[in-house]
């Protein structure tokens, strides 16, 4: 059973368009993380939020952390193909070592 | 090194051998875990490592599976008698400890059993 549901599990999108993806829970988390995978190789981080209502920027990217702690949002504006690739989200709780529990993923595809 | 290496990149082996898979984290990282990535299932936690000691390893899933690290650095993961089941790909990650920041993950290693 994964603590964090990520949807829409799968986003076919063309240059130019924008994106939204979705990770939910029914529990509180100290911190949550996004992470981007390309195919063959690790997760790379994008964002860590911390605070309830927290919104934070990166270039095209925006990343909201709902006022809960419960759940985010990823919010990508005019999608390029460079951002092809499995986006995780993943929460942590400053009592469980760190341990990060991850959504399943959303696989995004940018044609060009 | 300047990031988590891992290796092999790739393991075939049949069922019912031992696997050992390597990793080594960013220097002065004391935070280590170990996950595992199966299609379908998302990235499951198996192990952390506060410096030598692991002290949690509620995440193998069997007897079969263990895991040590020594100097503070290099972590082996260890399978033993490998079933069709553990066919994955093996990610580990490092991260200073005490920081809520994210991790920084190797390339994982490709472990099909046969």
């Amino acid at each position: 059973t994964q603590l964090l549901e990520q949807s829409p599990q799968f986003l076919s999108i063309q240059e130019g368009e924008n994106l939204t993806v979705y990770c939910n829970s029914s529990s509180v988390f100290s911190s949550l993380q996004w992470y981007r995978q390309e195919p063959g190789e690790g997760p790379v981080l994008l964002v860590t939020v911390v605070t309830g209502g927290e919104v934070k920027k990166l270039k095209r990217l925006t990343f909201q952390f709902g006022d809960a702690r419960k759940d985010s949002s990823l919010h990508i504006t005019a999608a390029q193909t460079g951002d092809t690739g499995l986006y995780l989200c993943a929460g942590a709780n400053l009592n469980s070592w760190g341990k990060l529990q991850f959504g399943a993923g959303t696989q995004v595809v940018v044609t060009p | 090194g300047a990031g988590v290496s891992q290796s092999p990149s790739n393991k075939v082996t049949e069922k019912g051998k031992d696997v050992e898979l390597r990793c080594d984290p960013i220097s002065g990282h004391t935070a280590l875990y170990w996950y595992r990535q199966s299609l379908g299932q998302g990235l499951e936690f198996l192990i952390y490592f506060q410096g030598n000691s692991a002290p949690d390893k509620s995440g193998l899933p069997s007897d079969r599976f263990s895991a040590e690290r020594t100097g503070g650095s290099v972590s082996t993961l260890t399978i033993q008698r490998t079933q069709q089941e553990d066919s994955a790909v093996y990610l580990c990650a490092s991260r200073l400890e005490g920081a809520l920041g994210g991790y920084t993950f190797g390339s994982g290693t490709r472990l099909t059993v046969v």
